[in-house]
């Protein structure tokens, strides 16, 4: 069974640079996964961030990137605000109508 | 403006089953994938099925045999019927649309509030 992985959690500074990674546990992830990036903070539904590894969605600020890293897709927040700390999740289309999230990654500013 | 409402959920006993709702406005069901992702307490969300614009369906290996997707074109509503419900499927279910295409991306671009659901006696 495919697992999809993310570090558990996170920290950053205000104002810092931080990258997560979203891995598979066999093989590498491509633009072929169409990695997807979602922000959720404690009773909301997630919100899209970015799509197919490295467009923004509608209204996310551009200090959010994505991008591929080696053999993981990346997301990368730059000058890192107070109210970017969230928990953060990538998804993954394995293609034949399956999808899988990531573990999520807790990200701390402070 | 682009809107997804889930019902349905509630207290089942396990066994016991039950159908979710998720209304939509703002734009055609049948025009986008329509999906059910899930979100158990203090866990991650689990992608749970997809239908496709022209009708294919496809599950989560959790759900498939317990779990049917479908939608009323007409009521412009997607459903999630859940048969034999277990403690492990209370969550959150959300429903959330997927980005229309083509070219297809592969991911969601709406989501609903959710709607909770818990399984115990």
């Amino acid at each position: 069974q495919t697992v999809v992985t993310q570090e558990p959690s996170f920290s950053v500074s205000p104002g810092g640079t931080v990258t997560l990674t979203c891995g598979l546990s066999s093989g590498s992830v491509s633009t072929n996964y169409y990695p997807s990036w979602y922000q959720q903070t404690p009773g909301q539904a997630p919100r899209t961030l970015i799509y197919s590894t490295n467009t923004r969605s509608s209204g996310v600020p551009d200090r959010f990137s994505g991008s591929i890293l080696g053999n993981k897709a990346a997301l990368t927040i730059t000058g890192a605000q107070a109210d970017d700390e969230s928990d953060y999740y990538c998804l993954l289309y394995m293609g034949n109508g399956i999808w899988v999230f990531g573990g999520g990654t807790e990200l701390t500013v402070l | 403006e682009v809107q997804l409402v889930e019902s349905g959920g509630g207290l089942i006993q396990p066994g016991g089953s039950l159908r979710l709702s998720c209304a939509a406005s703002g734009f055609t069901i049948t025009s986008n994938y329509m999906t059910w992702v899930r979100q158990a307490p203090g866990k991650g969300p689990e992608w749970v099925s997809v239908i496709f614009t022209g009708g294919s369906t496809y599950y989560a290996d959790s759900v498939k045999g317990r779990f049917t997707i479908s939608r009323d074109n007409s009521k412009n509503t997607l459903y999630l019927q859940m048969n034999s419900l277990t403690a492990e499927d209370t969550a959150v279910y959300y429903c959330a649309r997927g980005a229309a295409g083509p070219p297809y991306y592969y991911y969601m671009d709406v989501w609903g509030i959710g709607t909770t659901v818990t399984v115990s006696s």
